[in-house]
């Protein structure tokens, strides 16, 4: 399938922002998730951006979409130890059915 | 509460032992996938099911089956398990364009 890019790991500070960036290939993604996995448990959907925007907030969490690019990125404000997980980058496009392809996801921890 | 539940959440088994971990949402969801995680590969769609009795491979589909005779129910099948079959596995059922609903996963060790 199409390509979709991470950095594998990032540190912050607690009380800092995080800014975790992703980029795909596919052109015609449909859809692009940020799913957050916490040690042993299952993937958490965090928020999802639509390919016709280009930003999104929620709360402490800030989409930005660069479609020209194909670049995403998801700014985590006033981050905090909670926060530590590994974060996946994921698109979906209709012609693959709406198959998640996901990149193979940062891992962010957040010091004291 | 709306929720896809897989089970077992841990399973330990041999060689060439057939097994199959079930899968079941309450959403009423149309579209169900199962993916593999395995350390530095990510997530990897092994099957996916439209609707019942619709069913297609993903990008690693060697080694399993499904089947999809009801909507709520997509159990993933593993005829003749090998080593290289350990790994987490996630069931996952698609909430429209919002995004998919995951289970808890289940790890899974063939000896």
């Amino acid at each position: 399938g199409e390509d979709v890019e991470q950095s594998l790991f990032l540190s912050v500070r607690e009380g800092d922002s995080s800014v975790i960036n992703c980029t795909y290939t596919d052109s015609s993604s449909t859809y692009l998730y940020w799913y957050k996995q916490e040690p042993g448990a299952g993937l958490q959907l965090l928020t999802y951006i639509f390919s016709n925007m280009d930003m999104k907030q929620d709360q402490r969490l800030t989409v930005l979409l660069n479609k020209k690019d194909k670049h995403l990125s998801l700014r985590i404000a006033d981050t905090q130890t909670g926060d530590s997980a590994i974060y996946f980058c994921a698109e979906t496009h209709s012609n693959s059915g709406y198959a998640l392809n996901f990149g193979k996801g940062t891992s962010l921890l957040v010091t004291p | 509460e709306a929720q896809v539940t897989q089970n077992p959440r841990y399973l330990i088994t041999v060689t060439g032992k057939k097994l199959t971990v079930t899968c079941s949402q309450n959403m009423n969801h149309e579209y169900m996938s199962w993916y593999r995680q395995d350390p530095g590969l990510g997530l990897r769609q092994i099957y996916y099911s439209m609707n019942v009795e619709v069913t297609d491979k993903g990008d690693v589909p060697e080694g399993y089956k499904v089947s999809r005779k009801e909507k709520r129910n997509f159990p993933l099948i593993l005829e003749s398990p090998s080593p290289n079959q350990t790994s987490l596995y996630f069931c996952a059922s698609r909430t429209g364009a919002g995004g998919y609903t995951f289970g808890s996963g289940t790890r899974l060790t063939v000896v």
